[in-house]
């Protein structure tokens, strides 16, 4: 039982460059997230999928895309990368949506 | 306590002491609220949570009190060990209306326990 697995643990993007970080959870959960952490910041919510086939924006969607491909996995694309995007990305499943929260182990995206 | 900035409150406390941790939350109307513990470089998880009927609950080493008067969380570690040191912070939900119910995380403070 692997919980939250997330893909890659670190990238480094040129502005413009678009790249898709992945996650998979193996709980059964039927809702994920995705979050950025920034210093000084708590965790800000970009998108989250309440169940498979939904998604829906969180407090800073703009430049991201997701997709709930099954009910393991929720992918997160950036179309074209900027340095505002520097940041460590958490992707995070729970049973339902009023649940703690499961988290992975991060992302480490840094965009020159 | 917790406070928006680019430093995060340090807590130092010896080894074998109790910490106490606290949180200011916002919302009134907040429900749920969880603890989260975070190691340098991983994920948050998952510590102790507690629902707004309730003004205390307990875990392995662990009590969380919620007091709602003045909106104030706080997280009370036993005998604290090295293995506790971390960032601690809390997250407050508002009430379950149907639907997605914004999570609020707050930024953290940092446990240091020296041995």
């Amino acid at each position: 039982n692997a919980g939250v697995t997330q893909t890659p643990k670190f990238q480094v993007l040129k502005t413009g460059q678009s790249m898709t970080l992945q996650c998979a959870q193996d709980m059964n959960h039927n809702s994920m997230y995705w979050y950025r952490q920034d210093p000084g910041m708590g965790l800000r919510l970009i998108y989250y999928s309440a169940s498979e086939g939904t998604t829906d924006k969180g407090e800073v969607p703009n430049g991201y895309n997701v997709s709930r491909l099954n009910k393991r996995e929720f992918s997160l694309r950036l179309e074209s990368a900027a340095p505002s995007q520097t940041s460590v990305y958490f992707c995070a499943s729970s049973p339902g949506i009023y649940n703690e929260q499961f988290f992975g182990p991060g992302t480490r995206l840094t965009v020159l | 306590g917790e406070s928006v900035g680019l430093h995060l409150p340090t807590l130092s406390v010896q080894e074998g002491d109790n910490s106490i941790i606290n949180c200011a939350y916002s919302n009134s109307a907040s429900d749920y609220f969880i603890w989260y513990k975070q190691e340098s470089g991983k994920g948050p998880q998952f510590i102790i949570d507690i629902r707004s009927n309730m003004d205390k609950r307990q875990g392995q080493r662990v009590t969380v009190l919620l007091n709602k008067t003045v909106k104030h969380l706080s997280l009370q570690i036993a005998a604290t060990q090295p293995g506790d040191s971390a960032v601690y912070f809390c997250a407050e939900t508002p009430k379950n209306s149907g639907g997605y119910q914004k999570v609020t995380f707050g930024t953290g403070t940092k446990l240091q326990v020296i041995p």
